[in-house]
């Protein structure tokens, strides 16, 4: 238990739906990130929040929202996806914006048919 | 970009010592971190090395050389548990934090 919660663990959907994922901290963290990580291919950083505000955008496409309504849950809404989007997002928090130690979540697995 | 490089799987056998490399090209430099990350399961820290030298945690132990751009976490008394993937991940002189790949350990009775 790493103290971070990903809510669904898996999602299946079609590339006209719309969803979104959510994330939970329980370690009184103020930074919160979402990463995707596709097989065989380092962490990308998506998002960055740190005391509920937007500090980092990735060049992510706007089919990807995030909306962060406080420092312990964020939510990533995705909207018309493509097939490449499919994934495991991962959540994940710190106690500071500067990447130090990350408590991740265990993620979502995201597939787009 | 940054530049993270690791061995993408090793195999070794139970009781046995393996050491994962990593070699990085970064803008500066502030602190390298090593994570588990067990099948379907959330990647969790293993250790950070700021200076250089030997890091030692239990059974592992993370070294690091800045001249070199080179770090290596070593595994000892491999345990069946052990059986996972394992990132490496540099924060640049930005505090930006760039991760490898992953090296994906198999431990063989």
């Amino acid at each position: 238990e790493t103290g971070v919660t990903q809510t669904p663990r898996h999602l299946v959907m079609g590339m006209t739906n719309k969803k979104s994922l959510k994330c939970e901290q329980h370690l009184g963290h103020n930074a919160m990130y979402w990463y995707k990580q596709s097989a065989k291919k380092p962490l990308e950083l998506m998002f960055v929040y740190n005391f509920k505000e937007q500090t980092e955008n990735n060049s992510v496409p706007s089919r990807f929202s995030p909306e962060c309504p406080n420092s312990s849950h964020l939510f990533l809404h995705l909207h018309t996806l493509q097939p490449e989007d499919s994934a495991l997002y991962l959540c994940a928090s710190s106690l500071g914006q500067e990447n130090e130690k990350l408590f991740f979540g265990s993620g979502t697995q995201l597939s787009v048919l | 970009g940054q530049n993270i490089d690791q061995p993408t799987e090793m195999t070794a056998t139970e009781g046995a010592i393996v050491q994962i490399n990593c070699t990085y090209q970064t803008s500066g430099f502030n602190g390298l971190f090593w994570y588990q990350q067990h099948a379907g399961e959330a990647p969790t820290f293993l250790s950070y090395n700021v200076l250089d030298g030997l890091e030692e945690k239990g059974r592992f132990s993370s070294f690091l050389s800045r001249s070199k751009g080179y770090s290596y976490l070593l595994l000892k008394e491999l345990q069946m548990k052990d059986s996972a993937s394992y990132l490496c991940a540099v924060r640049d002189g930005d505090y930006k934090l760039s991760f490898g790949a992953g090296t994906t350990v198999t431990v063989r009775a």
